[in-house]
């Protein structure tokens, strides 16, 4: 079936540093959501990419989905402490197919 | 932005009971949620796809008869994880899709699972 991993698993960075997580999938892939989960909450919407090559910015977050459909990023430029949370890609397979979420990247934010 | 609630929060209950939790939209109608589970520090699996009206679609290696789904109304979906046991234990999230198109999933806060 299809799978989605996330690279890094964790990463603490300082605040003001920039941040990256990557996410890829075993198949090709209609749209990608991307969610951010603060500890103890739940997955909130951020975004959804579906044109090959898009890239969507939201005021420091940039989102890119790759040529191929098969992958992503979300980066974070000047990181703050508010952006602590675990960030998952959701990819959905082409035809209406279920949401697949990825293995997440947790990003802790050091003041 | 549309809003799903769950009750109860979190439960905690004996080995062998069952456990009722309720996922509602509160603006919007769903014909269809979505049932995860979550484990500390772990993605969201699915659990199964509840559609209004019908039978849900469950995932592999999902039981059934364990985990039974209702979604009796467009604004309703329940989940009753039947003769719980410590494995249970988790954190049971509830989404529902909007009716914009956007494929954007609003999920509900969450009930935290613990089975003694």
């Amino acid at each position: 079936g299809q799978q989605v991993m996330q690279i890094p698993q964790y990463q603490h960075v300082q605040e003001g540093e920039d941040f990256t997580t990557y996410c890829n999938s075993s198949t090709t892939l209609s749209n990608i959501q991307w969610y951010k989960q603060r500890p103890g909450g739940h997955p909130v919407f951020l975004i959804q990419l579906v044109k090959s090559g898009e890239v969507k910015k939201q005021k420091r977050l940039t989102f890119q989905f790759g040529e191929a459909k098969k992958n992503s990023s979300l980066h974070i430029t000047a990181t703050q402490t508010t952006d602590v949370g675990t960030y998952f890609c959701a990819g959905r397979g082409t035809g209406f197919q279920k949401l697949v979420f990825g293995t997440g990247t947790r990003l802790l934010v050091s003041p | 932005g549309a809003v799903v609630s769950q009750h109860p929060s979190w439960v905690i209950c004996k080995s062998g009971t069952s456990v009722k939790i309720e996922c509602r939209s509160l603006d919007f109608q769903a014909t269809t949620m979505f049932w995860y589970r979550q484990f500390p520090k772990q993605s969201l699996m699915l659990m199964a796809t509840s559609n209004e009206g019908s039978k849900a679609t469950y995932e592999q290696g999902v039981e059934k008869d364990k985990f039974l789904i209702n979604h009796a109304s467009l604004t309703l979906s329940t989940l009753t994880v039947t003769s719980a046991h410590p494995e249970d234990s988790s954190f049971y999230i509830c989404s529902a899709s909007g009716t914009s198109g956007s494929g954007e999933q609003f999920f509900g806060p969450g009930t935290r699972l613990t089975v003694l």
